[in-house]
């Protein structure tokens, strides 16, 4: 299985509202990411998990909060956020973190969220 | 830290036409360079990756990429497009020891019959 899988596809969702992204993977990698999209621009890093563990954060609002239950589930727990987070958000995983392999990430679908 | 330069925001290739995407990257070592494609809507999939050996990549769907270090360039290619390719790509660099991807800005592709 070399699938990353996101849901849901498609949340529309108030400012004062509380949400959820979910991705899974059954590759057996142990870094993921999530990512954030706007139209017509090259993904830009939120965060990054490695063995479960946060080990990046871009510089994210805290209106943004990750949590890797386990090595396969990621999510994305949103709240009061603003209409200019509306974007494709996108959910990545990799073997191993580092250099080369580490590097070739696999990307879900993504879900497209817009916030009213 | 790396970096990657598209210098084409948008190309319009005719079905049936070669293609070629530029890609030029800044690195002080040996990069490791990935070209993804995009579909409206969709996320992003990995046509070829380049790692060490060969400098011509080949990947799925066609398209094949060369390393040339002396230009730091990675373009890819595809002989003859369908109206399947119209898509964005994008052109990412990775570093040793960094699960970080630095991504280009993007190339648009049109496809006219």
């Amino acid at each position: 299985d070399t699938e990353v899988t996101q849901t849901p596809k498609h949340l529309v969702m108030g400012m004062t509202n509380k949400k959820s992204l979910k991705c899974e993977q059954h590759m057996g990698h142990r870094a993921m990411y999530w990512y954030k999209q706007k139209a017509k621009k090259p993904p830009e890093l939120m965060f990054v998990y490695s063995y479960e563990k946060l080990s990046i954060n871009e510089s994210v609002p805290s209106r943004f909060s990750p949590e890797c239950p386990n090595s396969s589930l990621l999510n994305l727990h949103l709240h009061a956020l603003q209409p200019e987070d509306s974007a494709l958000y996108l959910c990545a995983s990799s073997q191993v973190h580092g250099g080369g392999l580490g590097n070739e990430q696999f990307f879900g679908p993504g879900t497209r969220l817009t916030v009213l | 830290a790396q970096s990657v330069t598209q210098p084409d925001i948008h190309i319009t290739v005719s079905e049936g036409a070669s293609l070629e995407l530029r890609c030029n990257y800044s690195y002080g070592a040996t990069p490791y360079l990935f070209w993804y494609v995009q579909s409206p809507g969709q996320g992003l999939q990995l046509l070829l990756k380049y790692f060490s050996g060969d400098t011509l990549v080949q990947g799925i769907k066609g398209f094949e990429a060369e390393f040339k270090r002396s230009q730091s360039s990675f373009n890819l290619r595809k002989p003859s497009v369908h109206w399947s390719d119209a898509a964005e790509y994008f052109c990412a660099v990775g570093a040793h020891n960094d699960y970080k991807l630095s991504f280009g800005a993007g190339t648009t592709v049109t496809v006219r019959a």
